[in-house]
C-alpha cells in the first residue's frame, strides 16, 4: 500500500489561506470517504483537525475545512495565525485487506 | 474522553524485541480499536496495525506481518504492540491510538524506541 501523496511544503502569511491535497486512488481516498486530517507540532503527537472528509471536531476551529473530489482530498487553513505553523498529515481508510494509509506529510509554514 | 498513556522510552540491541504499552483511562475501552502508527525520525507517520479489544482480533499492515504482534488486557484496559527482529530501521517513535469510524483519535504521548548496537 502506497502513502497517499501531499506537497512537501505550503506557506501563507498571517491571515492567508493555504491548502493542502492529499491524492490517492479508488481504494483509498476515492473509495471512502474516511478521510481525515491531523495536525503534528514538533515533538509532539498528532492532533486531529478534521474527520469523514470534511466534519471538524469539538474545539477545532472552523478556520479549518476539508473536501473531497475524486481521488483527492484537500484541506484548507483560512485566516492562517502563527499557530498553525505545524506538519499536517491526510490518512484514509483502505478497505479490510489494507486498512488505513497515511499521507507523506505537508509542511505548513506561516511567513 | 479516553486518555492513552504510553511506557517509557526504550533502547534495544539489533536482533531484540521491543514491546510498548499503551492503557487507557477516563473512558470506555472496548469502544474502541486501538492501532499502532510509527513515525520514524523527521520521517511521515505509518500505520502498523490494529486491536479490536473487546475481540481480541489483530490486524496487520503486510509490512510488518510476522514480526509485529498487538494483543490487548480488557481487565487493564491495556493495549501491546510487540516488534520483534529490530533493526535500525525500526528506530522511530510509536503512537498508540483510539480509533473510531476510521478515525485516529486519541493518540498517546508516543514512545521512542531506539535501536542501536
Amino acid at each position: 500500500q502506497s502513502a497517499l501523496t501531499q506537497p512537501p511544503s505550503a506557506s501563507g502569511s498571517p491571515g492567508q489561506s493555504v491548502t493542502i491535497s492529499c491524492t490517492g486512488t479508488s481504494s483509498d481516498v476515492g473509495g471512502y470517504n474516511y478521510v481525515s486530517w491531523y495536525q503534528q507540532h514538533p515533538g509532539k503527537a498528532p492532533k486531529l483537525m478534521i474527520y469523514e472528509v470534511s466534519k471538524r471536531p469539538s474545539g477545532v476551529p472552523d478556520r479549518f475545512s476539508g473536501s473531497k473530489s475524486g481521488n483527492t482530498a484537500s484541506l484548507t487553513v483560512s485566516g492562517l495565525q502563527a499557530e498553525d505553523e505545524a506538519d499536517y498529515y491526510c490518512s484514509s481508510y483502505a478497505g479490510s485487506n489494507n486498512f488505513y494509509v497515511f499521507g507523506t506529510g505537508t509542511k505548513v509554514t506561516v511567513l | 474522553q479516553v486518555q492513552l498513556v504510553q511506557s517509557g522510552a526504550e533502547v534495544k540491541k539489533p536482533g531484540s524485541s521491543v514491546k510498548v504499552s499503551c492503557k487507557a483511562s477516563g473512558g470506555t475501552f472496548s469502544s474502541y480499536t486501538i492501532s499502532w502508527v510509527r513515525q520514524a525520525p523527521g520521517q511521515g507517520l505509518e500505520w502498523m496495525g490494529r486491536i479490536i479489544p473487546i475481540l481480541g482480533i489483530a490486524n496487520y499492515a503486510q509490512k510488518f506481518q510476522g514480526r509485529v504482534t498487538i494483543t490487548a488486557d480488557k481487565s487493564t484496559s491495556t493495549a501491546y504492540m510487540e516488534l520483534s527482529s529490530l533493526r535500525s530501521e525500526d528506530t522511530a517513535v510509536y503512537y498508540c491510538a483510539g480509533t473510531i469510524v476510521y478515525t485516529f483519535d486519541p493518540w498517546g504521548q508516543g514512545t521512542l524506541v531506539t535501536v542501536s548496537s
